[in-house]
């Protein structure tokens, strides 16, 4: 089975500074795709960014970004100027059994952002 | 539609009713997922679908439990005989074939 351990329960960033929310994980697969996800209180899981494990360069989407470490089983998220709007629960999900198939999700970190 | 819908927003029922929760997935999208999260937890799986056939039913929890997608697009589950362990919010997402997932806001279901 598909494990994914998120180390942080809780982190807090100051608005404007940088923080990187940590996730492991651990598969058979050698090729397939890792994902971060928010959940804001409005509980809707919102789909933050997309990493592909054949790809050497890490993923990024305007201040987010990943550092994909494939040997070592690590998925880290760093958002880069945080917003007030970036304050959520986020979860990592490591790479399905088999391609298209569920996803499975840690127990998250909770991000606040203090203005 | 722009985004996977879900209907009810939130649903009480009686312990031992009969619900139904209703997901409309992002069109186009063949793949459909069903999800429970409890509070303070991540999501848990609890059934796929391919097209209008259920890939993996392995999370549904007990036979009290059953979805369904007729036309391979909107997507019901039933849930008979509700017990107050059922409450939680049930989260639905689309993707197309090996795509990332698209959830849709959920339904909180309460159970008294």
């Amino acid at each position: 089975a598909q494990t994914v351990t998120q180390s942080q329960p809780e982190m807090s960033v100051q608005e404007a500074e940088t923080v990187t929310l940590s996730c492991t994980y651990d598969t058979s697969e050698s090729d397939y795709y890792l994902f971060w996800y928010k959940q804001p209180p409005s509980r809707q899981m919102i789909l933050v960014i997309r990493q592909e494990a054949y790809k050497q360069q890490n993923a990024t989407e305007n201040r987010f970004s990943v550092n994909f470490q494939k040997a070592a089983k690590s998925f880290s998220l760093k958002i880069s100027d945080s917003q007030l709007g970036d304050a959520a629960m986020y979860f990592c999900a490591p790479p399905p059994e088999t391609s298209g198939s569920r996803l499975t999700f840690g127990e998250g970190t909770q991000l606040t952002v203090n203005p | 539609g722009a985004g996977v819908s879900q209907t009810p927003s939130n649903k009480v029922t009686e312990k031992g009713k009969y619900v139904e929760l209703r997901c409309d997935p992002i069109s186009g999208h063949t793949a459909l997922y069903w999800y429970r999260q409890s509070l303070g937890q991540g999501p848990e799986f609890l059934i796929y679908f391919q097209g209008t056939g259920a890939a993996d039913d392995s999370g549904l929890p007990n036979d009290r439990f059953f979805a369904v997608r007729p036309e391979g697009s909107v997507s019901t589950l039933k849930i008979q005989r509700t017990e107050r362990g059922d409450s939680a919010v049930y989260l639905c997402a689309s993707s197309l074939l090996g795509g990332a997932q698209y959830f849709g806001p959920g339904t909180r279901l309460t159970v008294l």
